[in-house]
């Protein structure tokens, strides 16, 4: 089956970057996608990796390497409000599925 | 457009009842799908939608969960015979082709079976 591991809880420092990483098993997908989450809210989506490589939104980058199972998202010049959980994602090919991770708790101190 | 809606947004049930929770989609957005996210986890998919054609369905889920989306534009999600087990916040998602794996997400509904 399909499933992705990410550490569950990450603490960094305001101003500081933070790497969460996620590997993941499937037979086949479109790309891995990751999303924010605040405590009470609804996921918002972040960035996707269609390709293998480095996505740069903003304060945000996303990386995925297909022949590791391996990808993470990048938190630069962190701020408090990224304090949140972060999922990634990935949507199964031969399907319409989309399989999220059980997530990272996100904490900044400042 | 204001986004995903969903409601309502909190309902409490006793258990062995129906519920029956809706979906507005972003108004030009042809895909949808439901998730359930329980306190620690991840959104775990129940099914997907394109248009008003129930394209694929967790196996997960049971016979007691049915979901519908007549027109190709809201949809609902019916539980029946609710159990303490399907506690969980549901949401329910909506994404266009043109937004590549983007997925929009609705503020969902909390349910609590007592």
């Amino acid at each position: 089956g399909q499933s992705l591991e990410q550490p569950s809880e990450v603490t960094a420092v305001e101003g500081a970057i933070v790497q969460i990483n996620c590997t993941y098993q499937t037979s086949g997908f479109y790309g891995l996608s990751w999303y924010q989450q605040h405590d009470g809210g609804a996921p918002t989506f972040l960035s996707y990796n269609a390709l293998d490589g480095l996505e740069e939104t903003g304060r945000f980058s996303s990386f995925l390497s297909r022949s590791d199972s391996y990808g993470y998202l990048l938190l630069q010049e962190l701020q408090m409000k990224d304090s949140a959980s972060y999922f990634c994602a990935l949507g199964e090919t031969g399907g319409f599925k989309t399989i999220f991770g059980a997530g990272t708790r996100l904490f900044v101190k400042a | 457009d204001t986004g995903v809606s969903q409601d309502p947004r909190h309902k409490i049930t006793k258990r062995g009842q129906n519920v029956t929770f809706r979906c507005d989609p972003i108004s030009e957005h042809n895909r949808l799908y439901w998730y359930r996210q329980t306190l620690g986890q991840g959104p775990e998919f129940l099914t997907y939608f394109q248009n008003e054609a129930q394209l694929e369905k967790s196996r997960l889920l049971s016979d007691r969960f049915s979901a519908e989306r007549p027109k190709g534009s809201f949809s609902t999600l019916e539980i029946q015979r609710t159990e303490q087990g399907d506690s969980a916040m549901y949401l329910c998602a909506s994404s266009s082709p043109q937004g590549g794996n983007e997925q929009y997400f609705g503020p969902g509904t909390r349910l609590t079976v007592t």
